[in-house]
């Protein structure tokens, strides 16, 4: 089975800039995750969905960040305009609906430097 | 305060020993506990959930002490390959966002 995948693996662009980001969680998933690492801190939670739904964005940092998740499958992250603050690796992480600890499968990475 | 607390290591430990991570949560009302590995420059990748009962995954172990909101990792017969760095993870009731502690590193020797 595959895990999940993300694109870009690396992103570099220049502070004004736009950058999407894309994660595909494992297939039957119906939640997913966007979490960010910036340099020297922990992991941080963005936000999570169920299917389409926006369940909780209490970790969004400021309204230059969108996500979507449009059909439920596939989501993008899209940062407008970057900022040299927004670097970092973004992951994003999956898990299935039941069980107990709802565990959840992060994918590689994108990692994104603003200049 | 942080909400995880770890000890930053390194623990250099030579293959064969056994090496125990320690790691203290905040939230009273975390309900979910989890230990993830990470490689350098990788994804976490889940190691095990935390019962509260305790478990064990052959050479390793975890415990919960909801009264003393503490978590611990117990590995045995250490191999080259366990080194990486150790994530202490935790979910509060009612919310899938998951709090991670800053991770501590485990460098096994030959």
């Amino acid at each position: 089975e595959a895990g999940v995948t993300q694109f870009p693996s690396h992103s570099v662009i220049e502070k004004g800039q736009t950058v999407t980001l894309r994660c595909d969680p494992i297939s039957g998933h119906d939640n997913l995750y966007w979490y960010r690492r910036v340099m020297g801190k922990e992991i941080k939670f963005l936000l999570h969905f169920v299917k389409e739904s926006k369940q909780d964005e209490s970790g969004m940092p400021n309204n230059r960040f969108l996500a979507e998740r449009t059909g439920g499958t596939y989501s993008t992250l899209k940062v407008q305009p970057a900022e040299l603050e927004d670097s970092g690796v973004y992951f994003c992480a999956s898990s299935q609906e039941g069980g107990y600890h709802y565990e959840q499968y992060f994918g590689p990475g994108t990692r994104l430097t603003v200049t | 305060r942080k909400e995880v607390e770890q000890d930053p290591g390194p623990f250099n430990v030579p293959e064969g020993a056994t090496v125990a991570f320690n790691c203290t949560y905040s939230n009273s009302a975390s309900q979910s506990f989890f230990w993830y590995r990470q490689d350098c420059r990788k994804e976490p990748k889940l190691l095990m959930s935390v019962y509260s009962s305790g478990n064990e995954d052959g050479r390793f172990t975890a415990q919960l002490n909801r009264a003393s909101q503490y978590i611990s990792l117990l590995i045995r017969d250490s191999k080259l390959s366990d080194s990486a760095t150790y994530l202490c993870v935790v979910g509060d009731t009612g919310r899938r966002a998951l709090t991670f502690g800053s991770g501590t590193r485990l460098q096994v020797q030959p």
